[in-house]
């Protein structure tokens, strides 16, 4: 069965440093790879997605994550870190769009002045 | 707008007493799912359903039924909570077809306390 790991629980970050988010993904074929972002008390927001093409992929709020399958993985960056991005952050994989969306443990963004 | 709803967003409820959570997209989207968030274990699927009357388990469907009658409503459906139910739990939906196929589109979430 497909799993998703994400290393890090909590990550602390200084306002307009950069960001990198990791997400390692066993699976037996190439899956649909998602990160989503939460905010507290709020629902899921899809940031990016990757399902074929272009390794490297350009999401909403300035995010982007490359694809790398020698690696397994489908890491999230950004450039510089803005206090709004402090939230909770999952990678997630599925055999497609619409089926079972299998999703990391999150990783929990902390930004500081 | 296109949204999915959940309702309602907050339950406080006692053990063994049947409720209903119920999820609404006016997307026209076929696939819809439910999922639970527990904190350190992420979101795990319960059920999800593919089309009207097809329905099929997710990671985690005990203690749980769905029903999909109509195309943009999907319930969730707890006979006799128990306390280990409680957590947050989201709706999604997703189109098959389209340029907006193979991106779920979550709810807002409805928290659900089991006493």
């Amino acid at each position: 069965a497909q799993s998703v790991t994400q290393p890090d629980i909590h990550i602390t970050v200084s306002e307009g440093a950069s960001l990198e988010l990791r997400c390692n993904y066993s699976y037996g074929a190439t899956p649909y790879l998602f990160w989503y972002v939460q905010s507290p008390g709020q629902g899921l927001q899809l940031l990016l997605k990757y399902f074929s093409g272009d390794t490297l992929v350009q999401g909403i709020k300035g995010f982007e994550a490359e694809f790398k399958r020698s690696q397994s993985s489908f890491n999230l960056r950004k450039p510089s870190v803005h206090w709004s991005d402090a939230a909770e952050y999952f990678c997630a994989v599925a055999l497609s769009g619409y089926s079972t969306l299998t999703f990391g443990k999150g990783t929990m963004l902390l930004v500081s002045p | 707008e296109a949204q999915v709803t959940q309702n309602p967003r907050y339950l406080i409820t006692v053990t063994g007493k049947k409720l209903t959570v119920t999820c609404s997209q006016n997307m026209n989207h076929e696939y819809m799912s439910w999922y639970r968030q527990d904190p350190g274990l992420g979101l795990r699927q319960i059920y999800y359903s593919m089309n009207v009357e097809v329905t099929d388990k997710g990671d985690v469907p005990e203690g749980y039924k769905v029903s999909r009658k109509e195309k943009r409503n999907f319930p969730l459906i707890l006979e006799s909570p128990s306390p280990n139910q409680t957590s947050l739990y989201f709706c999604a939906s997703s189109s098959r077809t389209g340029q907006r196929r193979d991106t779920q589109y979550f709810g807002p979430g409805t928290r659900l306390t089991v006493l």
